[in-house]
């Protein structure tokens, strides 16, 4: 399968706890997307890289949130001091984008419950 | 004003129905456009992308109007397994940062495809 994969597919934790999510984007796309997505809700931007720097953040990321992505490949997300507030469908995409072409491909999502 | 406003629905449609959704977008700046699919606790997937001079795909249509802001989506011939959430998706309306690269999603439209 080479499409996006995410780890673990589903992770409930209790509130106060770190969590840390992981995402391998499709082989070769240089764009690696985070994004959060609760019940009945679209998708909301978090977070993105081109290959390992980090251009943008949304007002969501508070500062408990953080990503990384060390060596352009994968990445992580790490969620610090979980709240019941941050249960949700956690979606990864990667894209490369071919001039004004820009393709995202969703992963499986992370879904995460803070009890 | 949300950024990308969508009907939610749902839309109850016999098969072999024609059925249609528009979504409106706020942001006059936005550079591209999709219809994402969804199905229930699955990843959005791409149906397909919106292009100013429209575009057909099988027995799907979408169009664009720059001037009013809203992209329309039209399935012709429904089958049962076209129910699903249909996401309007805009690129290009911008973030803290400055950035214009993450996806802005609707809440979705609801289609249940009734035999």
């Amino acid at each position: 399968d080479t499409g996006v994969s995410q780890n673990p597919r589903h992770k409930i934790t209790k509130r106060g706890q770190n969590v840390t999510f992981r995402c391998d984007p499709i082989s070769e796309h240089n764009r690696l997307y985070w994004y959060r997505q609760t019940l009945g809700q679209g998708p909301e931007f978090l977070t993105y890289f081109q290959n390992e720097a980090q251009l943008e953040k949304s007002r969501l990321l508070s500062d408990r949130f953080s990503a990384e992505r060390p060596k352009g490949s994968f990445s992580t997300l790490e969620i610090q001091r979980t709240e019941q507030g941050d249960s949700a469908m956690y979606l990864c995409a990667s894209s490369r984008p071919i001039g004004a072409r820009d393709t995202q491909y969703f992963g499986p999502g992370t879904r995460l419950t803070v009890l | 004003r949300k950024e990308v406003e969508q009907d939610p629905g749902p839309f109850n449609v016999p098969e072999g129905a024609t059925v249609a959704f528009n979504c409106t977008y706020s942001n006059s700046a936005s550079q591209s456009f999709f219809w994402y699919r969804q199905d229930c606790r699955k990843e959005p997937k791409l149906l397909m992308s919106v292009y100013s001079s429209g575009n057909e795909d099988g027995r799907f249509t979408a169009q664009l109007n720059r001037a009013s802001q809203y992209i329309s989506l039209l399935i012709r011939d429904s089958k049962l397994s076209d129910s699903a959430t249909y996401l309007c998706v805009v690129n290009g309306v911008g973030y803290s940062g400055g950035g214009a690269d993450g996806l802005t999603f609707g809440k979705g439209t609801h289609l249940i495809i009734q035999p």
